[in-house]
């Protein structure tokens, strides 16, 4: 059974500072991997999403890797600003459907 | 392109009441999923759609809740009696094909059972 897991749960960092959020996978065996950002009230609005035969896609700021060997994806987030302040998800697909992680909660200080 | 639609956007009942919620994909999405978002929580899938036909619906409280798509198009979510613990937000998702394509999310609908 596919677990997700995302860590930090939650982060707090300055303007200007680049940051990692990581979100880990027990299966191997997926589609695909998409990262989502979810604003308070608001559904989910994808980010980037990347085939299980790709290793990182990129828009700009943001960069997402992927290792299926280890079970991890990375979200890379260059110079925050307070407007990125939300939730990201990740999830991944693998037997028809998609599996969510619990998410981070990021905080960019002005 | 226009995106997920979903409706109503806020919903408060009391339980034992009954609810449902719409929900339209982009136009040529034939998988369509629903799932559940409990505050803190990452969403859960309640069922998925391939077309007309539900392609899982393990997750479902199949006592409560009950979902259709009629022609393979616009689908209906259904809670009743709802109880407490059904308070959560509602999120209808389409994508191309299952797994393999991008999902693409509507607003959601947030139930508040009193």
């Amino acid at each position: 059974k596919q677990e997700v897991t995302q860590i930090p749960a939650a982060l707090s960092v300055p303007e200007g500072e680049n940051l990692v959020l990581n979100c880990s996978f027990t299966d191997s065996a997926i589609y695909n991997l998409q990262w989502f950002r979810q604003d308070p009230g608001k559904g989910l609005t994808s980010l980037l999403l990347i085939q299980s035969s790709q290793r990182e896609q990129t828009s700009g700021r943001l960069n997402a890797s992927l290792d299926k060997s280890s079970g991890r994806s990375t979200l890379y987030i260059a110079a925050s600003q307070p407007g990125d302040s939300a939730t990201y998800l990740c999830a991944v697909s693998g037997t028809y459907k998609y599996i969510f992680g619990t998410g981070t909660r990021l905080k960019v200080l002005a | 392109e226009a995106g997920v639609a979903q409706s109503p956007r806020y919903k408060i009942i009391e339980k034992r009441q009954s609810v449902a919620f719409w929900c339209n994909p982009i136009s040529g999405h034939a998988t369509l999923y629903w799932y559940q978002q409990i505050l803190g929580q990452g969403p859960k899938l309640l069922i998925q759609f391939q077309n007309n036909g539900v392609v899982d619906d393990s997750q479902l409280p199949k006592d409560r809740f009950s979902a259709e798509r009629l022609k393979g198009v616009d689908s209906t979510l259904k809670i009743q009696p709802a109880k407490l613990e059904d308070s959560a937000v509602y999120l209808c998702a389409s994508s191309l094909s299952d797994g393999a394509s991008p999902l693409h999310f509507g607003n959601g609908t947030r139930l508040t059972v009193t």
